[in-house]
């Protein structure tokens, strides 16, 4: 079935600095791939998501690529602040066959220094 | 319009007891996930609910946990006889599938469970 890796687990920037996040995943019939943001002591949400037709969309800082011939897909963050400090966890659909459900990478720690 | 609402907000209850966690998702979301969020720790899914399909239980770590989905809607889990290693922020999300597979997930705010 799908597997999610997420790398690293932890990442520490300064402000201004840009922050890469990698996910890789194993079946090649996944076709969305979703990034969520989780802030200390709040539920995750949604900040970019990327279907496997496009290899890269942006929105403002944020942009994810998408390789499909390596099943990787990266979140790139420019110019970070100390408010992108939060934990980041990546996704990928399970083939329809084990429900399509959505399967989540490990999470990245990202601290932005001031 | 209204999220994703989970009840209680906390619960602290003694090891052995029985509790419920309630999930009310976004009116006409056909899917619904629970996980299970030790502190510091990643989202370890337990169930998922699709339309009127048989619900994905590969995620329960024991037969203590059990849930259900009434009415293609409110979701309940249950934990029979809580241990202390069940303490955890235990959230709920729903989705509406898209054409092309698209399946954004809008969580709840969690219910913590500590058990003593």
């Amino acid at each position: 079935g799908e597997n999610v890796e997420q790398h690293p687990s932890t990442l520490s920037v300064q402000e201004g600095d840009s922050a890469v996040i990698k996910c890789t995943y194993s079946d090649s019939a996944s076709n969305y791939f979703p990034w969520y943001k989780q802030e200390l002591g709040k539920r995750p949400q949604l900040i970019i998501d990327i279907r496997s037709n496009v290899g890269e969309k942006k929105d403002q800082r944020i942009a994810v690529t998408l390789n499909k011939t390596a099943k990787h897909f990266s979140l790139h963050i420019t110019e970070t602040q100390p408010e992108d400090s939060a934990v980041y966890f990546c996704a990928a659909i399970s083939p329809l066959w084990q429900g399509g459900k959505l399967i989540f990478g490990q999470g990245t720690e990202l601290s932005v220094k001031p | 319009g209204a999220g994703v609402s989970q009840s209680p907000s906390n619960k602290v209850t003694e090891k052995g007891k029985d509790v419920e966690l309630r999930c009310d998702p976004i009116s006409g979301h056909t899917a619904l996930y629970w996980y299970r969020q030790s502190l510091g720790q990643g989202l370890e899914f337990l169930i998922y609910f699709q339309g009127n399909s048989a619900p994905d239980k590969s995620g329960l770590p024991s037969d203590r946990f059990s849930a259900e989905r009434t009415g293609g809607s409110v979701s309940t889990l249950t934990i029979q006889r809580t241990q202390q290693e069940d303490s955890a922020v235990y959230l709920c999300a729903s989705s509406l599938d898209r054409a092309g597979g698209v399946k954004t997930q809008y969580f709840g705010p969690g219910t913590r469970l500590l058990v003593l």
